[in-house]
């Protein structure tokens, strides 16, 4: 099977701009869940979407949002950049049932705001 | 809300020697705890959860609900073990999950 895939892997931005990242789960898993990773803060829950709803939030601004389309492929958005969004974007895809416990992360987008 | 508190951010020891990663968590209910691990130039994966209650490549966790910690522990530290560490929760199957900020472990010879 093939893994998760993100794209694109890096990205650099100006402030005020906004940025779409995409992110391609494994075949079959319907669960995407998207994390800002930074040093300081380490991995922080952005949102999940499972089956095209958005299933659960984490504590970011109306800034940040997301989407899922029937082929369970995801994307995040952020609009009006600042220098503290630069970070590491990861997703994850799981399973649904009995293996949904286990998360399998892509290689992540780097983002760069200047 | 649930919280997840890794106290060290860098661990070292030598090869051989015992290693222990704290997690400790507030929750009020049942959680499910959860292990993961980011090695150089690697994605982030799976290592081990509580309910499973196994071994994966010498680690082991167990899950204490009185002092609501999870604890990683190896007897016998080898240099591959390098890696980020990170504990991770959730309350139920479906709700998302929350980690710590993770704890780098350099193991030497």
């Amino acid at each position: 099977k093939a893994g998760v895939t993100q794209t694109p892997r890096y990205l650099i931005k100006t402030r005020g701009q906004q940025v779409t990242l995409s992110c391609s789960p494994i075949s079959g898993h319907r669960s995407v869940s998207w994390y800002q990773q930074t040093p300081g803060q380490g991995l922080q829950f952005l949102f999940e979407y499972f089956s095209e709803t958005q299933r659960n939030k984490g504590n970011f601004p109306g800034r940040f949002s997301g989407r899922q389309f029937s082929n369970s492929r995801s994307e995040m958005n952020v609009s009006t950049l600042e220098l503290g969004d630069s970070a590491l974007y990861l997703c994850a895809s799981s399973s649904t049932g009995q293996a949904s416990y286990e998360q399998y992360f892509g290689p992540g987008t780097r983002l760069t705001v200047t | 809300a649930q919280r997840v508190t890794q106290p060290e951010k860098l661990l070292s020891v030598f090869k051989g020697a015992p290693v222990e990663l704290k997690c400790n968590y507030s929750y009020s209910g049942s959680p499910e705890l959860f292990w993961y691990v980011q090695y150089s130039r690697q994605r982030l994966q799976l290592l081990l959860r509580h309910i499973s209650r196994e071994s994966i490549k010498g680690f082991t966790a167990d899950l204490n609900k009185g002092e609501t910690s999870f604890h990683l522990k190896k007897p016998f530290a080898q240099e591959e073990d390098s890696a980020m560490y990170y504990c991770a929760l959730r309350r139920r199957a479906g709700t998302a999950l929350i980690f710590g900020k993770g704890t780098t472990l350099s193991v030497s010879s």
